[in-house]
């Protein structure tokens, strides 16, 4: 059964980068061609797609954060990663890894999801 | 920023039958893209729901359907159960944002 799991620092202070890993587990990241992806939910609110990336590298980015988001992969720990730089407090929310499947788009399964507050 | 609209809230009884609407546009919905619908219950990670507009994967019930038409799409649950009391928010993939976007949520509650 696959599974992810977020890691990362709960605490990030304004201006810095927040940075965390998402591990993949029950399958190979590179066994099918589907996305790898993280999606955020500020506290109270909606959910916000942040970007994904394939095993291969290729990846894309929610417009209204390209300039401060990148998301690598490490094949070899089956797992990917979300730095996102200049945080502010509108930064602060619940931040999910997610499969995105390449048929059709859709995410399955999540990730538990980690809560990073931004904060001095 | 959510691209897709849905109503804030909706509510009905035990046993009735409650619709979810979310309206896109021809960027996302109307670009022939496929809706998604993810079910979260309070303090837990979405689940998915309905992929490819009506299917259901493994293990959710049947009370749950989906259906898309033009630039909107629809999640009904038929027979209302407590346990359906939750936040429910549709997905696609909109091709002028080249990414995916979700809709604004709709809570559902059981009276």
């Amino acid at each position: 059964q696959l599974q992810l799991q977020e890691s990362g620092p709960g605490l990030v202070k304004p201006s810095e980068t927040l940075s965390l890993t998402c591990a993949v587990s029950g399958d190979s990241i590179t066994t099918t061609n589907d996305f790898w992806g993280w999606v955020r939910q500020p506290p109270g609110k909606g959910l916000q797609w942040i970007g994904r990336i394939h095993y291969g590298g290729t990846t894309s980015y929610n417009p209204s954060l390209n300039s401060r988001v990148t998301i690598s992969v490490d094949t070899s720990k089956n797992q990917f990663s979300l730095n996102l730089t200049s945080v502010t407090a509108a930064d602060t929310a619940v931040y999910f890894c997610a499969r995105c499947s390449n048929s059709g788009g859709w995410l399955d399964p999540w990730g538990q999801g980690i809560l990073v507050t931004v904060s001095s | 920023q959510s691209v897709l609209t849905q109503p804030p809230s909706v509510s009905g009884a035990p046993g009735q039958r409650v619709t979810i609407s979310c309206t896109g546009t021809s960027s996302n919905i109307g670009a022939r893209f496929d809706v998604h619908w993810y079910q979260q219950l309070p303090g837990i990670a979405p689940k998915l729901l309905i992929y490819a507009n009506t299917n259901r994967p493994s293990g959710v019930p049947d009370r749950f359907s989906g259906s898309k038409s033009g630039t909107s799409a629809s999640l009904a649950i038929t027979g209302l159960q407590a346990e359906d009391e939750a936040d429910y928010y549709c997905q696609s993939y909109d091709n002028r944002l080249s990414g995916y976007v979700f809709g604004t949520g709709t809570k559902v509650t059981v009276l």
